[in-house]
């Protein structure tokens, strides 16, 4: 059965510091992966995805994500965190192996301190 | 978002009374999709659409029923509300070749009281 992993339900940064928000997969076959941002009270907005091109991919509003095969994980970082990058943040997996079906990690709440 | 829109926003009812989430999108896509959020349990799949006339049980289908009306339209129906339905409620559809990305609607906050 397809699963995604997010370690940290909730990570705290500084204003300005690197973001890292770790996001694990199990699949035998590589799937597509995704991060997904929400803000209060919003639906879930695209950050980034991979679908199989290069394995670095970067998003909006400065993120990046980077498939790692072997380590069978997709981690989404951010050079300088921002107080707008406050949110919840969820890693999604879809592809062959999921019948083209979403499935979410349990999602990790951003707080940026000023 | 993305042209996916859901009504009501807000929603509060009694236990054992009914109601319809409503979804419309005007993306002109197939596959159309109902999840909820709880807190720390990310999104799950409720039932989903893959095309005008098909519905599919999804992960956590019990308790629910739902309605392709049309291309445009999918529709959550809760026949006897229960507490543990208290959720947020977003509907989706699913976009690209392989189904490669995903537009939410805004979400229904539905208590059950």
């Amino acid at each position: 059965a397809q699963s995604v992993t997010q370690l940290g339900s909730h990570v705290s940064v500084s204003e300005g510091a690197l973001v890292l928000l770790r996001c694990n997969y199990s699949s035998s076959v590589p799937p597509y992966l995704f991060w997904y941002v929400q803000y209060p009270n919003q639906g879930l907005q695209l950050l980034l995805k991979y679908t199989s091109a290069a394995t670095l991919v970067k998003g909006i509003n400065g993120f990046e994500a980077e498939f790692k095969k072997s380590e069978t994980s997709f981690h989404l970082t951010k050079p300088s965190a921002h107080m707008s990058d406050a949110a919840e943040y969820f890693c999604a997996v879809s592809g062959l192996n999921t019948g083209n079906q979403f499935y979410f990690g349990t999602g990790t709440s951003l707080t940026v301190i000023p | 978002n993305a042209g996916v829109t859901q009504t009501p926003k807000f929603q509060v009812l009694k236990t054992g009374q009914s109601m319809t989430l409503q979804c419309a999108q005007d993306m002109n896509h197939n596959s159309m999709y109902w999840y909820r959020q709880d807190p720390g349990m990310g999104l799950r799949l409720i039932y989903y659409s893959a095309s005008e006339g098909t519905t599919d049980k999804g992960e956590v289908p019990n308790g629910y029923n739902v309605s392709r009306l049309n291309k445009r339209e999918f529709s959550l129906r809760l026949e006897s509300a229960a507490p543990s339905q208290t959720s947020v409620y977003f509907c989706a559809i699913h976009v690209g070749l392989m189904n490669t990305e995903a537009f939410f609607g805004q979400g229904t906050r539905l208590t059950v009281v």
